[in-house]
């Protein structure tokens, strides 16, 4: 079975400031994927990146950043110079290629408060 | 860009009532899922469709659920008798082709109020 543990239940930083969030995740299957979610207070689901377990490149998108470690299982996410837009919740989710359309599996998400 | 869209976007409905949200996947892609997620939780695969049927369920999805693509766009899931432990967030999802490892696109989600 499939396991993303997100540790951190809420993070709050003040803006200008970097963060990280950290996700571990546990699965045996040698092939996966991983992805990072933004929910806002409005309540959707916002995709911000997918990783393949084949590629440990790590990318960088504007101020965001991640970290995929395989020998840790883990992919953390960093924002550079947070800005209060950047308040949501973010969700790590874990899948796997299995023949059928198995879904995701998200962690319990990070609550993250940019303050002004 | 191409999105997923639910409707309705809040549903307010009395205990033993049958409900049915919708969703207009993507138009080319081919796996579709609902996922659910109870206010301050973390978001929980329902099931997932391909092929018109049924591919993965979880545990969550008894025979309470049932989902459905009546024809080339939309796809439906209908709670037959609602509890209250089945207010939450819904949300639909599609994806073009699991094998080349495509994005999940999520929908904006259907709030479910059962009272």
């Amino acid at each position: 079975a499939q396991k993303v543990t997100q540790a951190q239940t809420e993070i709050s930083v003040v803006e200008k400031e970097d963060v990280t969030l950290d996700c571990v995740y546990e699965t045996r299957d040698t092939t996966y994927y991983l992805f990072w979610y933004k929910q806002p207070p409005s309540g959707e689901l916002v995709f911000l990146i997918r990783r393949n377990s084949f590629d440990e490149q790590n990318e960088i998108s504007g101020r965001y950043s991640w970290n995929f470690q395989k020998s840790t299982s883990s992919f953390n996410f960093t924002i550079t110079a947070s800005q209060v837009v950047d308040s949501a919740v973010y969700f790590c989710a874990l899948g796997v290629l299995r023949g059928g359309a198995d879904g995701l599996t998200f962690g319990k998400g990070t609550h993250l408060i940019i303050q002004p | 860009e191409p999105e997923v869209t639910q409707t309705p976007s809040h549903q307010v409905t009395q205990m033993g009532q049958e409900v049915i949200l919708r969703c207009v996947p993507i138009s080319n892609h081919l796996y579709f899922y609902w996922y659910r997620q109870i206010l301050g939780q973390k978001v929980e695969f329902l099931v997932s469709f391909y092929n018109n049927e049924i591919s993965e369920k979880s545990e969550i999805f008894d025979d309470q659920f049932s989902v459905e693509r009546p024809d080339g766009s939309n796809f439906t899931l209908k709670i037959r008798s609602t509890k209250l432990e089945d207010s939450a967030m819904y949300f639909c999802a599609s994806t073009l082709a699991l094998g080349r490892v495509d994005t999940i696109y999520f929908g904006e989600g259907s709030w479910l109020t059962v009272v």
